[in-house]
């Protein structure tokens, strides 16, 4: 199966511009997850959606980042204004479903370089 | 909400060495337990887990162990391989469904 597909690889922008992130799950994942990934640390929760609603954004710093799943398949992850300390990986992962503690399939994230 | 230590940050092994990766979490109700291999420029993969209802899980070269009254949970590497090398990452996973993961260990095998 294709696995989860995340674009663009690397992105460099000034502090208070903007970035948008794309991410197109494994086929049939109703489950989608974004997480942000700081140099040397583990994954952290930005926001999960179950098919094209949102189940927890409890950690995504609303004023400045959005996210979206329209139709349930692809999703959107914007940051506005950008902060130097967004400077990360931003992975997106999938899974089949919520609720039985499934796996998690993770593209390769995008790198963003705040300047 | 969970938390997830792990320990060590960095582990550096002879090939074929032992490598012990250990992790303790602090929600009681966490009952999913997955470790992923992080390689450079690349997301995390699944290489096991293990769930409440079973203390130890083996899969060729490795190994996960997992003592629920302790809440403790460890990842066993034998005959380590220089192609082990990376970042291993421990989750801990319940009620809510949503991993937390720990900061990481970066495994270096010299040949």
């Amino acid at each position: 199966e294709a696995g989860v597909a995340q674009s663009p690889r690397y992105k460099i922008i000034e502090k208070r511009q903007s970035v948008a992130f794309w991410c197109n799950p494994i086929s049939g994942h109703a489950t989608l997850y974004w997480y942000q990934q700081i140099l040397g640390q583990g994954p952290k929760l930005l926001i999960q959606f179950q098919n094209n609603g949102v189940v927890d954004d409890s950690q995504l710093p609303k004023d400045r980042f959005s996210a979206e799943r329209l139709k349930g398949v692809d999703s959107t992850l914007k940051i506005q204004p950008a902060k130097l300390e967004d400077s990360a990986v931003y992975l997106c992962a999938s899974s089949p479903r919520q609720g039985n503690n499934s796996p998690l399939h993770f593209g390769n994230g995008t790198r963003l370089t705040v300047t | 909400g969970e938390n997830v230590e792990q320990h060590p940050s960095t582990l550096s092994v002879q090939e074929g060495d032992s490598a012990v990766i250990k992790c303790t979490y602090s929600d009681s109700a966490s009952n999913y337990f997955p470790w992923y291999k992080q390689e450079l420029g690349k997301g995390p993969q699944l290489i096991i887990d293990i769930r409440s209802n079973v203390g130890e899980k083996k899969d060729q070269r490795i190994a996960v162990t997992l003592n629920k009254t302790a809440k403790h949970f460890s990842l066993h590497i034998t005959e380590t391989q220089p192609e082990d090398s990376a970042v291993y990452f421990c989750a801990a996973s319940g009620g809510s469904y949503i991993p937390t993961f720990g900061r990481g260990t970066s495994l270096i095998v010299h040949p």
